[in-house]
């Protein structure tokens, strides 16, 4: 079975530094990922996500983040944080279509002044 | 599109009444998800259908749980007894039908959920 691991549940960053939050994933095939987003008390929105092709992948809101095969990971970086980025990220692998997905256990992010 | 509609957006109930969560799709996607977000356990996945029809419930925690979809327009998930551990964010979600280039799910804004 498939499962993502985020191995950090919180980290605190200041405003305009760079960020890159760790995912890791298990999967026998090729795996369809994703990063969500989720600020307090809304759903989740896409970041970006990952099928096949160019393994940096561009996303919404300055984020970016890279496939790497031989690490089985994918993880999340954008070069200069703002303090609405602070919210909840999520990693995901999706498996038959892409579309059942298993979610990590989240990162908290914390914005400092 | 509004998106994904899930309503209500909170819900109080006392343990042992029946509670039934409301989700309406994005118009032409043909997979829908149950998702509950707790601090335990985080995201998980509850229930999936495509075209109507349940495909995977193996996340169903138990059988007080039950899902419905009688139409590409409408889901609910139902929990009846409900107990305090039911507490929780339970999120709905709609994917694509293939063919129509859609790579990504949409979600709602949940339902928060609290039974005291």
């Amino acid at each position: 079975a498939q499962s993502v691991t985020q191995p950090d549940i919180h980290i605190t960053v200041s405003e305009g530094a760079s960020l890159e939050l760790r995912c890791n994933y298990s999967y026998g095939a090729t795996p369809y990922l994703f990063w969500y987003v989720q600020s307090p008390g809304q759903g989740l929105q896409l970041l970006l996500k990952y099928f096949s092709g160019d393994t940096l992948v561009q996303g919404i809101k300055g984020f970016e983040a890279e496939f790497k095969r031989s690490q089985s990971s994918f993880n999340l970086r954008k070069p200069s944080v703002h303090w609405s980025d602070a919210a909840e990220y999520f990693c995901a692998v999706g498996v038959g279509a892409g579309n059942m997905l298993t979610f990590g256990g989240g990162t908290r992010l914390m914005v400092k002044p | 599109d509004a998106g994904v509609i899930q309503s209500p957006r909170h819900e109080v109930t006392e343990m042992g009444q029946e509670v039934t969560l409301r989700c309406k799709p994005i118009s032409g996607h043909n997979s829908l998800f149950w998702y509950r977000q707790t601090m335990m356990r985080g995201l998980e996945l509850l229930i999936y259908f495509n075209n109507n029809v349940p495909i995977d419930d193996s996340g169903m925690p138990e059988d007080r749980f039950s899902a419905k979809m009688p139409n590409a327009s409408f889901s609910t998930l139902k929990i009846q007894p409900s107990e305090p551990r039911d507490s929780a964010v339970y999120f709905c979600a709609s994917f694509p039908k293939r063919g129509t280039g859609g790579t990504e799910a949409f979600f709602g804004q949940g339902t928060r959920l609290t039974v005291v």
